[in-house]
């Protein structure tokens, strides 16, 4: 089973609300990752959780907080976003066997829409 | 530093027709590159990976890429492709960070 979900599928949200991503895997894998991508662009690299503790931000704005509360959930906090924030976020997850051998499994994604 | 490179942005073809889809890499270290697959409004799902061993690789769906250390490259092909095939394909190398370093992504058109 090489199964990632995420939750919701698709959010609306104003400028002023606070909501939340989530993201799931149940592969016993122990690095989780956020990434945000644009129409017709490739994803482009958020956060990365090793063992529960952030290994990676990258220099992401604080409207964006990421929450590891196990090593199977991901969560996105959003607070105060920018229309230019919309986007498909997506969350994946591997093993972590040490950088760059790791396979990254994806979810569907969540389609956010800042209006 | 590494990179991927994607050659071609969009790649038309009619089914049933062979299609290959141009990765090159530059890197100074070991490499491990994979192929993965976005049809519309969803994720990305794997295709393939090279990590070591044969340098022929057999993915899903019929693809298969070929590593080729001397020309730095890892060509994603398929001898026939289906409408189902019409998706973006994004290739991409491990890095040392945890990260993966992503190529700019081919549009693959399959037209009746």
């Amino acid at each position: 089973d090489t199964e990632v979900t995420q939750t919701p599928k698709h959010l609306v949200m104003g400028m002023t609300n606070k909501k939340s991503l989530k993201c799931e895997q149940h592969m016993g894998h122990r690095a989780m990752y956020w990434y945000k991508q644009k129409a017709k662009k490739p994803p482009e690299l958020m956060f990365v959780y090793s063992y529960e503790k952030l290994s990676i931000n990258e220099s992401v704005p604080s409207r964006f907080s990421p929450e590891c509360p196990n090593s199977s959930l991901l969560n996105l906090h959003l607070h105060a976003l920018q229309p230019e924030d919309s986007a498909l976020y997506l969350c994946a997850s591997s093993q972590d066997r040490g950088g760059r051998r790791d396979t990254q499994y994806f979810g569907p994604g969540t389609r956010l829409t800042v209006l | 530093a590494q990179s991927v490179t994607q050659l071609d942005s969009q790649v038309p073809v009619f089914e049933e027709a062979p299609v290959e889809l141009r990765c090159n890499y530059s890197s100074s270290v070991s490499v491990y590159l994979f192929w993965y697959v976005q049809y519309p409004n969803q994720g990305l799902q794997l295709l393939l990976k090279y990590l070591s061993g044969s340098t022929l690789v057999k993915g899903i769906n019929g693809f298969e890429a070929e590593f080729n250390k001397s020309q730095t490259s890892f060509h994603l092909r398929k001898p026939s492709v289906h409408i189902s095939d019409t998706a973006e394909y994004f290739c991409a190398s491990g890095t040392g960070r945890r990260a993966l370093t992503f190529g700019s992504g081919t549009r693959l058109q399959v037209q009746p």
